[in-house]
């Protein structure tokens, strides 16, 4: 079955750090673009950053960039995403999304996980 | 950055009914690269249509995209109750993807 799977949220300082994982079953990652997308509670969806398939090409939102940073493990079938400096802003639930095409650096989303909850708060 | 407008805000409909939602981009969508989801209330969204007009794995036939370059519809034919829910549009012509702020489709 295909499916991705994301590590647990945690509550984080603002000014600290994490990273998320998100783990890839029934299909390999280097095999599409890969995206974060992350939804404030009770609010819409907001893209957040993408890699290639190939991993050599990152693309990330104005609003977390030089804050965050997206990767890939293929041997671990793993995407990452490295977020420093975190702000009361970047509470969500972030999810990790397939790209349909199969070839598209940046996409539309047919495979979603159920997303991992971020808290920054003091 | 392409912003999205989605219109109307909310619709209020009965299982059977037909509807028509609608996004309008600030920019031409590179591509017709375009989609729709449905989020029901405490799931992930669902891919319906990408490429403006092509229905995702799945979906069934009442769904269907239509538009390009700025304005795109979704049209569902008849209302399934699972078909209750939010709606999002989303461009990927260029980054940043964005997306719609999401139509409600309530159950009258």
């Amino acid at each position: 079955e295909v499916q991705l799977l994301e590590s647990e949220g945690t509550l984080v300082q603002p000014g600290g750090s994490l990273t998320l994982s998100c783990a890839a079953a029934g299909f390999a990652l280097k095999r599409h673009g890969m995206s974060w997308v992350r939804q404030a509670s009770g609010k819409g969806l907001e893209w957040v950053s993408a890699i290639s398939l190939s991993g050599d090409s990152t693309y990330v939102a104005d609003s977390v960039k030089g804050r965050f940073t997206i990767s890939r493990d293929d041997a671990k079938n793993t995407l990452y995403l490295q977020m420093n400096s975190l702000r009361a802003d970047d509470t969500a639930r972030y999810h990790c999304a397939r790209g349909v095409s199969g070839w598209f650096s940046y996409d539309a989303f047919d495979v979603w996980g159920p997303g991992t909850m971020v808290t920054v708060s003091s | 950055e392409n912003v999205l407008t989605q219109s109307p805000g909310s619709l209020s409909l009965s299982p059977g009914d037909g509807a028509t939602l609608s996004c309008r981009a600030s920019q031409s969508v590179s591509g017709n690269y375009f989609a729709w989801y449905v989020q029901r209330p405490g799931q992930t969204p669902r891919l319906l249509i990408h490429s403006a007009s092509s229905r995702a794995t799945g979906i069934p036939d009442r769904f269907s995209g239509s538009g390009s370059g700025t304005d795109f519809t979704l049209t569902i034919s008849r209302l399934e109750p699972e078909d209750f829910g939010v709606y999002y549009c989303q461009q990927y012509g260029y980054p940043p993807l964005t997306f719609g702020g999401g139509t409600r489709v309530e159950m009258k």
